[in-house]
């Protein structure tokens, strides 16, 4: 069974400039999480899921973050415009139903220059 | 909200055993998880505590203590693969049931 998926796994821009990330999580997994984890610290939750709802976006800087998840599928999670502080790993997880383990993509590394 | 604390570092000969603790403070605790990160890799799943006590999975086990808000992972017979962070991540109805992760430990194994 394939895992999450997401890409790109490197990007590197400019200040200022948009980006976006793509994730196809598990098939059949209703529940999907975008974390930002920077260095040397823990993932924290950017929004959660449940299908194409979001159910939980209070830490989502919205003046310059969003996402969607228009089919209850893949998602994109978008910046613009990015800031140095953006720099980070920006992992996707998702998770068959609420409580259980998640599971994790291999992440897309930014670096805002 | 919610306090998760645990070792920013520990060092391990191969062969050994190293115990990762972890402290969390937080209301409806709903369970407690531990998760393996390889530098520059996603984190795997390691264990699920909900109910106190010990839970044994090959050369890996953790405990949970909700009384003391208190959990440890156990590694034993340390291999050079297991360098890595450990994250410690608390699940509560405090927090909306979303996964509230610590900063992680990270181990370091030496021949």
């Amino acid at each position: 069974e394939a895992g999450v998926v997401q890409s790109p796994r490197y990007k590197i821009i400019e200040k200022k400039q948009p980006v976006a990330f793509w994730c196809n999580p598990i098939s059949g997994h209703n529940t999907l999480y975008w974390y930002r984890q920077n260095l040397g610290q823990g993932p924290e939750l950017l929004i959660r899921y449940e299908n194409e709802e979001a159910v939980d976006d209070s830490q989502l800087p919205k003046d310059r973050f969003s996402a969607e998840r228009l089919k209850g599928v893949d998602s994109t999670l978008k910046i613009q415009p990015a800031e140095l502080g953006d720099s980070a790993v920006y992992l996707c997880a998702s998770e068959q139903g609420r409580g259980r383990e998640q599971f994790f993509g291999p992440g897309t590394r930014l670096t805002v220059l | 909200g919610q306090n998760i604390d645990q070792p920013t570092e520990m060092t391990a000969t191969e062969g050994a055993i190293v115990q990762i603790n972890c402290t969390y403070q937080t209301s409806g605790f709903n369970g407690l998880f531990w998760y393996q990160q390889h530098a520059g890799e996603a984190p795997t799943f390691l264990s699920y505590n909900v109910l106190d006590g010990l839970e044994e999975k090959g050369r890996f086990s953790s405990f949970l203590s909700r009384s003391k808000g208190y959990s440890y992972l156990l590694l034993k017979e340390l291999q050079m693969k297991d360098s890595a962070s450990y994250l410690c991540a608390v699940i509560s109805k405090a927090a909306g049931n979303k996964l509230t992760f610590g900063g992680g430990t990270r181990v370091l194994v030496k021949p």
